[in-house]
């Protein structure tokens, strides 16, 4: 058990679909972070939350839109996808303000965009 | 950012020590070393980290040169639940980001 979890484990979605991808984090950290992790591809940071305040967006496109309501909770809102969209999306949360915060995170989304 | 080198992949006997090296000849003074691993089908999960004296802990132990422009990943015992990515990663102290390269996969022979 990570204490990071995330729903739903698998989405597919159409071009014009919205749907949301949502994490919690019952951990008591204080920032949350959203990874894509495609084929053959590394890990890309795409945004991250810290006490809820967005601190980075690591130029996602607009059509990928974060909400952090409270240090437990995020999620990606996701609208008129393209297929290269497609991808297993990580969440991950850290105890910002330590020596060193050691990310935890999710199982991911996978996410399929027809 | 500092940049790393690792192999694409490495296999191993069960059962028997597995040496993962990492190459960081631009490491800053403060970076830290972690190191992740990623199972298959599941998020990364933190392995171990250190500065400049070698760390051990229940899963692994972090060897780090004396010129901190390398480390190795020791498993002492590798099972089948040891396959998977490793990655390591330099992260400055208090940085809220990770940056994560193509790591090794590792692969366990039974």
């Amino acid at each position: 058990e990570t204490g990071v979890t995330q729903t739903p484990r698998h989405l597919v979605m159409g071009m014009t679909n919205k749907k949301s991808l949502k994490c919690e984090q019952h951990l008591g950290h204080n920032a949350m972070y959203w990874y894509k992790q495609s084929a053959k591809k590394p890990l890309e940071l795409m945004f991250v939350y810290n006490f809820k305040e967005q601190t980075e967006n690591n130029s996602v496109p607009s059509r990928f839109s974060p909400e952090c309501p409270n240090s437990s909770h995020l999620f990606l809102h996701l609208h008129t996808l393209q297929p290269e969209d497609s991808a297993l999306y990580l969440c991950a949360s850290s105890q910002i303000g330590t020596s060193l915060g050691e990310q935890y995170f999710g199982p991911g989304t996978r996410l399929t965009v027809t | 950012d500092a940049k790393t080198t690792q192999p694409n992949s490495m296999e191993s006997n069960e059962e028997e020590p597995v040496h993962l090296p990492c190459n960081h000849s631009t490491i800053s003074g403060t970076d830290y070393i972690h190191w992740y691993r990623q199972l298959p089908s599941q998020g990364p999960e933190y392995v171990i980290h250190g500065l400049t004296s070698n760390v051990n802990n229940r899963m692994a132990s972090l060897a780090i040169a004396e010129d901190r422009k390398s480390s190795t990943l020791i498993l002492h015992r590798a099972t089948l639940r040891d396959a998977a990515v490793y990655y390591c990663i330099p992260i400055p102290v208090r940085d809220d980001k990770i940056i994560f390269g193509k790591g090794t996969r590792l692969h366990i022979l039974p």
